[in-house]
């Protein structure tokens, strides 16, 4: 099975500095990467798919890049909402896997 | 808006079993497929289990083949997850999850349910 390895686990940051979570596919996956958002005791949320398509209502800050093998997230301005964890979700074939997830924590 | 709303988790001994439901709402549920994601306490997201639009096609993860079975009734709107022999590391809280379109099951999830938990201790 294709495994998704997220980095960093965890980040600190403060509001208005530009994220970059990256996410590694140990195979390629073409261009079917989703990112979601999860605060805590929350429901995750869908942010990007196909790896830099945006979901319809979520902030322009956000952006999604890659294909194959390498896909990164970016939060170009982090505001004080955006402080969660994030997944990466293959969906090429079956299984579907997620990454691990990485914290972003305040500073 | 859609509305996802499970049911069914509780407390079970291990080898034990339990159905859990998905009533969906507000959307066309016979045209999309769906799936069950888990979280564990304090941990990450692992999808369990896929199901087509019509229900032909079943997916599921390695951890719990064999074990457990998805289904769905389209004329209740509804999803099931037979869950059998069940375990402690079957512990979590279990979503359902609206694919984002189309029939295929694998796929990005829009909708999720707010989740029921499933605990395994004796």
């Amino acid at each position: 099975d294709i495994q998704m390895t997220q980095s960093p686990s965890s980040l600190s940051a403060s509001v208005g500095d530009r994220v970059t979570i990256t996410c590694r596919a140990s195979q390629g996956i073409s261009k079917y990467l989703a990112w979601y958002q999860q605060k805590p005791g929350k429901v995750p949320k869908l942010l990007i798919y196909a790896a830099s398509v945006l979901q319809s209502g979520v902030p322009s800050r956000f952006s999604g890049s890659g294909f194959g093998t390498d896909f990164t997230l970016t939060i170009s301005s982090l505001q004080p909402e955006d402080f969660a964890t994030y997944y990466c979700q293959k969906y090429n074939s079956a299984p579907i896997t997620f990454g691990q997830g990485t914290r972003l924590e305040i500073k | 808006e859609v509305q996802l709303l499970e049911s069914g988790g509780g407390l079970v001994q291990p080898g034990g079993s339990l159905r859990l439901s998905c009533a969906a709402s507000r959307f066309s549920f016979s045209n999309y497929a769906m799936s069950w994601v888990r979280q564990a306490p304090g941990k990450g997201l692992e999808w369990v289990s896929a199901i087509s639009h019509s229900g032909g096609t079943t997916l599921y993860a390695d951890s719990v083949k064999g074990r457990f079975t998805i289904s769905r009734d389209n004329s209740k709107n509804t999803m099931y997850l037979h869950m059998n022999s069940l375990r402690a590391e079957d512990t979590a809280v279990y979503y359902c999850a609206k694919v984002l379109d189309g029939s295929y099951p694998i796929n990005v999830f829009e909708y999720w349910g707010q989740g029921t938990l499933v605990t395994v201790s004796s």
